[in-house]
């Protein structure tokens, strides 16, 4: 089958400690993505990366850290330098669909727990 | 900077009824927008996507309207089940690239 994959589904850690969150694609995707979900919230982006060996910050990308050394994978680190790290973490990979409209598909989330 | 809203953050709806979620956006470079449907803990799923130059696109029993003079956007559900019991999401891609901008979300519940 092929999709996104991130894990694991909830991660729990302590203050002060630095997390990395996997993400896998087997799409062939050229361009991954990072989003945040806070409660009753929509989506913000912290990083995406249009190619391999590249990327960029999104809108949130203060304590946060990402790396794009392989098609297949863009995981993200959760430094002790973000402040309110809690929060439902969504990677996602686009296609072109037509001219230069994209379509991103999206992983299940990982809950990430601080306390 | 340019933002998506919704205007209703909770709709309730009787099963087998139609549903209406609004969105509006306020880029007016914006070509492209998407609908995705989020299940409580889950990830976004794709639903459906108009370009600009398109006022209508049907989908099966959703249908998404364009309405470029006022910035509106909305995604018409037919014969509401309760699957289909989720947050609902529009999202805008302004000027090509691949970057797109979520609006915060409606919750859309389905009463028996």
């Amino acid at each position: 089958d092929g999709g996104i994959t991130q894990s694991p589904k909830y991660l729990f850690r302590k203050e002060g400690q630095n997390v990395t969150l996997s993400c896998e694609q087997n799409l062939n995707h050229d361009a991954m993505y990072w989003y945040r979900q806070d409660p009753g919230q929509g989506l913000r982006l912290i990083y995406y990366s249009q190619i391999v060996n590249d990327f960029q910050k999104g809108d949130i990308a203060e304590g946060y850290s990402v790396s794009r050394e392989k098609k297949e994978s863009f995981p993200l680190t959760v430094t002790s330098a973000q402040k309110n790290p809690t929060a439902f973490y969504l990677c996602a990979s686009s296609t072109r669909r037509s001219g230069s409209l994209y379509e991103q598909y999206f992983g299940p989330g990982t809950r990430l727990t601080v306390t | 900077g340019e933002s998506v809203g919704l205007h209703l953050p909770t709709l309730s709806v009787q099963e087998g009824d139609n549903s209406i979620i609004n969105c509006a956006y306020s880029n007016s470079a914006s070509d492209y927008f998407i609908w995705y449907k989020q299940e409580s803990g889950k990830g976004p799923q794709f639903i459906i996507d108009i370009r600009s130059n398109m006022d209508k696109r049907q989908g099966q029993r959703v249908t998404v309207l364009l309405n470029k003079t006022v910035k509106h956007l909305s995604l018409q559900i037919a014969a509401t089940q309760p699957g289909d019991s989720a947050v609902y999401f529009c999202a805008e891609n302004a000027g090509g690239g691949n970057k797109l901008t979520f609006g915060t979300g409606t919750q859309l519940k389905v009463e028996l």
